[in-house]
C-alpha cells in the first residue's frame, strides 16, 4: 500500500547543532512532497516543499533532499535553535489523482524535535 | 491576519450532538481542505474543495459528516451524531492552485473537539 513514514519518532539536538529529519515513501506516483513543522496546539506549518523532478532545494537555514531511487526525503535544519522544537511531518501528493491534480497530501507520522539550550 | 482561520478553535459536546465548524481560507484561494488530526499522528485527509466544488472525499467521512462550500469562500464540517471517536483536532486549509503552481497547502490552527 501507500504510505509516508518516519526513520526515527524522536530527536534531540543541542542548539547550534545541524538536525536531519528522515523520511521514506512507498509511493513512486508521489511527484510533490512538503515538509511541516507542528508546534503545540497549532496547526502544522508550511517549511519547504519539493518536486519529484528535483533532488535538492535550500530555504532559510532548511534545505529538502529528495532520493528518488530509494524513495527518501529529508529535512536539514542548520544551526537549530530553541524555537526549532516541535512536530515535523513529511507530506506526499501524488499529482494527478483521479482526474484531479494535487488535491489531498498523505501525512506520516511524525518525528519530534527537541533542541537543547 | 490574513492566514487561514477557524472557528470555534476549542467545541465541548456531549455524544449525539450536532457540531459544525467554520473554516475561512486565505483569500482568493481557490481549494480548501479537510483534515483530522489524533492525538500522535499526521493529519488525515477528510474532503476538499476547489471553488464550490466538493472534488474528493475520504472514506474516513462517514455519512454523519457533511462538508460545504456554497460560494466558494468560506467552507462548514458538520458533524452529526458526534461519537466519542469523533474527538480529534480538525484542521482546514487553503491553497491557490494556478498555472503557476501554489501546490503548497496553508493550515488554519484547528478546532478542536472533545465529545464526552
Amino acid at each position: 500500500g501507500e504510505s509516508v513514514g518516519l526513520h526515527l519518532p524522536t530527536l534531540s539536538v543541542q542548539e547550534g547543532d545541524n538536525s536531519i529529519i528522515n523520511c521514506a515513501y512507498s509511493n513512486s506516483a508521489s511527484d510533490y512532497f512538503i515538509w511541516y513543522k507542528q508546534e503545540s496546539g497549532k496547526g502544522p506549518q508550511f517549511i519547504i516543499d519539493i518536486r519529484s523532478n528535483m533532488d535538492k532545494r535550500q530555504g532559510q537555514r532548511v534545505t529538502v533532499l529528495l532520493n528518488k531511487t530509494v524513495k527518501h526525503l529529508s529535512l536539514q535544519i542548520a544551526a537549530t535553535q530553541p524555537g526549532d522544537s516541535a512536530v515535523y511531518f513529511c507530506a506526499e501528493n501524488k499529482g494527478h489523482a483521479g482526474g484531479t491534480s494535487y488535491g489531498k497530501l498523505t501525512f506520516g507520522q511524525g518525528t519530534i524535535l527537541t533542541v537543547h539550550p | 491576519d490574513t492566514g487561514v482561520s477557524q472557528d470555534p478553535r476549542h467545541k465541548i459536546t456531549k455524544r449525539g450532538q450536532n457540531v459544525t465548524f467554520r473554516c475561512d481560507p486565505i483569500s482568493e484561494h481557490n481549494r480548501l481542505y479537510w483534515y483530522r488530526q489524533t492525538l500522535g499522528q499526521g493529519p488525515e485527509f477528510l474532503t476538499y474543495f476547489q471553488n464550490e466544488a466538493q472534488l474528493e472525499k475520504s472514506r474516513l467521512l462517514s455519512d454523519r459528516f457533511s462538508a460545504e462550500r456554497p460560494k466558494g469562500s468560506f467552507s462548514t464540517l458538520e458533524i452529526q451524531r458526534t461519537e466519542q471517536g469523533d474527538s480529534a483536532m480538525y484542521l482546514c486549509a487553503s491553497s491557490f492552485l494556478g498555472l503557476a503552481g501554489g501546490l503548497e497547502q496553508f493550515f488554519g490552527p484547528g478546532t478542536r473537539l472533545t465529545v464526552l
